[in-house]
């Protein structure tokens, strides 16, 4: 079956931490990959996105995530977070042939000072 | 202006009663869906339509119906609300260029007692 993983439902760190979250995706056709990011008591808002090219995708607020298509990941990272980067964060990927997409069940990012 | 609304943001209801959950946008795209977000699990699709005359059923569609007035208006019934459809629901609209990229509403938290 067709799926993304987020392994962690929580990622505790420090403010001016670095931080990865890790997402992984079960597809046997060519997908286009999404990080997105829900503030508290907010809709959906596009961090970055993979269509085709470089793996490396920079976003918006410092982030960028790494496309690995032999380990089936698309993992998070910024090198230095702050408290306003607390909020939950989802994964997911569209089969290029379908236009759906699929969410990982999300990441809740604690930044404490 | 926000280019995706909803309305209402918050409904509490009795099992039993019709609810109608509205969104509409003002991005000029074809493409719209409605998703059901739960703690733990990620977000879900329960309808998709990608143009005024073609409305798809995602993968939790029972219990619920749609209705696509206009290109900027995607309606979500629920025809006779249960507990168990408390959730907080999200409408997403996407263009095919660009990767389908979904930009979504600020959500509507139904409560159903």
């Amino acid at each position: 079956a067709q799926s993304v993983t987020q392994l962690d439902s929580q990622v505790p760190v420090f403010e001016e931490a670095p931080v990865e979250l890790r997402c992984n995706y079960s597809s046997s056709v060519s997908v286009y990959l999404f990080w997105y990011v829900q503030y508290p008591n907010q809709g959906l808002q596009l961090l970055l996105k993979y269509l085709s090219g470089s793996t490396l995708v920079k976003g918006i607020n410092g982030f960028e995530a790494e496309f690995n298509k032999s380990q089936t990941s698309f993992h998070l990272r910024k090198p230095s977070v702050h408290i306003s980067d607390t909020a939950e964060y989802f994964c997911a990927y569209m089969n290029t042939g379908f236009q759906k997409l699929v969410f990982g069940t999300g990441t809740r990012l604690l930044v404490s000072p | 202006d926000a280019d995706v609304t909803q309305t209402p943001r918050n409904r509490i209801t009795k099992t039993g009663k019709r609810i109608m959950l509205e969104c509409s946008q003002t991005k000029g795209h074809d493409r719209m869906y409605w998703y059901r977000q739960d703690p733990g699990l990620g977000l879900r699709l329960i309808y998709y339509s990608f143009d005024v005359k073609d409305i798809n059923k995602g993968e939790i569609s029972d219990g619920y119906s749609v209705s696509r007035q206009a290109q900027a208006k995607f309606s979500l019934s629920l025809e006779s609300a249960i507990p168990n459809q408390t959730a907080l629901y999200f409408c997403a609209t996407s263009d095919p260029a660009g990767g389908d990229t979904q930009y979504f509403g600020p959500g509507t938290r139904l409560t159903v007692l």
